[in-house]
């Protein structure tokens, strides 16, 4: 139990171009998701709090205008890379909490690739 | 903003020996978790240590974590090859948001 699974798990797009990331809490409801980028070799970085119904809550320097979230489900959140450039070339992990508490689940992660 | 540090950055032993990673924090917290990432992987929940324990163990792990120093370690034992991976502590940063503050990580190689 507790999957979370991220569509897709790679993508590579023009610059200037708009990105979508699924993430989905597959055999539970999440309470809360959360999204994180990581840069190679470094640590995840928070950049929001999503729940489902509400607007999210984005970490300071993060621009909520560039990267849109929609929870639209207690099983599925969205990350939308708008007009995405070169320096958003990330790996976007997010998570999902609410089966256990004070544990969250990760998904396996999404490579972007801006050219 | 990242509170954990953790060190070593990079730690590299032969298959069998104990494997040692630290992990420092800023704030107060009311637990701290460890995990686990493969390369180019997502992550894998380890253990969780309430402020109020000091010690945890799991199978081959141990978790200390002592508060006045706001300082965690992870006791790797017996290692095995595919022990290799990348361990990161978090915190909540005693909020009850469920918001986790990653540390820097430590870049574990286990030899065969």
């Amino acid at each position: 139990g507790a999957v979370v699974s991220q569509h897709p798990s790679w993508v590579i797009c023009k610059s200037g171009t708009s990105v979508k990331i699924e993430c989905r809490s597959l055999d539970f409801q999440a309470t809360t998701m959360f999204w994180y980028r990581q840069f190679p070799k470094q640590s995840l970085m928070l950049m929001a709090t999503s729940n489902e119904g509400s607007k999210a809550t984005y970490e300071q320097g993060v621009e909520k205008d560039k990267f849109l979230i929609n929870h639209a489900s207690l099983t599925l959140s969205t990350l939308t890379v708008t007009s995405a450039h070169p320096e958003d070339s990330s790996f976007y992990i997010c998570s999902a909490d609410g089966l256990r508490p004070d544990t969250q689940y990760f998904g396996p992660g999404t490579r972007l690739t801006v050219l | 903003s990242q509170q954990g540090e953790e060190d070593p950055q990079a730690l590299s032993i032969q298959e069998g020996e104990n494997a040692t990673m630290n992990c420092s924090y800023k704030t107060s917290i009311n637990n701290l978790q460890w995990y686990r990432q493969n390369s180019g992987r997502g992550l894998v929940h380890l253990i969780l240590i309430r402020s109020n324990e000091r010690e945890k163990h799991s199978g081959r792990l141990r978790v200390t974590l002592d508060t006045s120093k706001k300082s965690s370690s992870l006791l790797i034992t017996a290692s095995r090859a595919a022990d290799t991976a990348s361990y990161f502590c978090a915190t909540d940063g005693s909020s009850n948001t469920g918001k986790l503050i990653f540390g820097q990580g430590t870049t574990l190689q286990v030899k065969p």
